[in-house]
């Protein structure tokens, strides 16, 4: 069974950095492209950023390039998201997502950017 | 980036109803359109990918069609678990991205 846990959430000031964990398991990791998506409270979803299998190619959304850096350790199975320079505007649930067309989703991790 | 406008933003049925949710891309994106199913307090569920496939578990009262720009849900027979918000998403080319949103709402 295909499973994705992410962790690492919280609440954050202003300006500081949080660093996302998903821990895949019931799949081989290393064969899949894994991306982050994310839901401000109360609003629709918005595609973060996707890695590519073997960790060659990343790609951001314009608001997150330059502060959000996304990587992955294919001997642990882990997507992780480094979340730099933080605002108001990045409150949201930051779920990790695989498969074809995102088949599989995580349970989401709370991200609350608030001084 | 390709704007993804779906409509309407919210739709009242009753059980037993035929509906269709619409998505129309801001440029062509091929048959690249994925729709998900979201309950409150749950991570989306894919029902449908690239325009027409039907996903592995769900249901076949669930139907997707269209190309180029202009794609549809249809869900055939409306039962009580359906209701819920519906996105639609572009993975043709970067920045991928969603729809803001259908919500089916009981009448």
């Amino acid at each position: 069974e295909v499973q994705l846990v992410e962790s690492g959430g919280g609440l954050v000031q202003p300006g500081r950095s949080l660093k996302l964990s998903c821990a895949a398991s019931g799949f081989t990791f290393s064969d899949y492209n894994m991306a982050w998506v994310r839901q401000a409270p109360k609003k629709g979803l918005e595609w973060v950023a996707t890695i590519i299998y073997d960790g060659s190619r990343t790609y951001y959304r314009d608001s997150v390039k330059g502060r959000f850096t996304i990587s992955r350790d294919n001997a642990k199975s882990t997507l992780y998201l480094q979340m730099d320079s933080l605002r108001s505007e990045d409150t949201a649930t930051y779920y990790c997502a695989t498969g074809r067309g995102f088949a599989y989703w995580g349970q989401g991790t709370l991200v609350t950017v608030s001084s | 980036d390709i704007q993804m406008t779906q409509s309407p933003s919210v739709l009242s049925a009753s059980v037993g109803d035929r509906v269709t949710l619409n998505c129309k891309a801001s440029q062509n994106i091929n048959k690249y359109l994925n729709w998900y199913q979201q309950k409150l307090g749950e991570a989306p569920k894919l029902l449908i990918y690239n325009t027409n496939n039907l996903q592995t578990g769900i249901p076949s009262r669930f139907s997707g069609s269209g190309s180029g720009t202009d794609f549809t849900l249809t869900i055939s027979s409306l039962q009580p678990e359906d209701f819920a918000t519906y996105f639609c998403f572009q993975h043709n080319s970067w920045p991928l991205t969603f729809g803001s949103g259908t919500k089916l709402e009981i009448k």
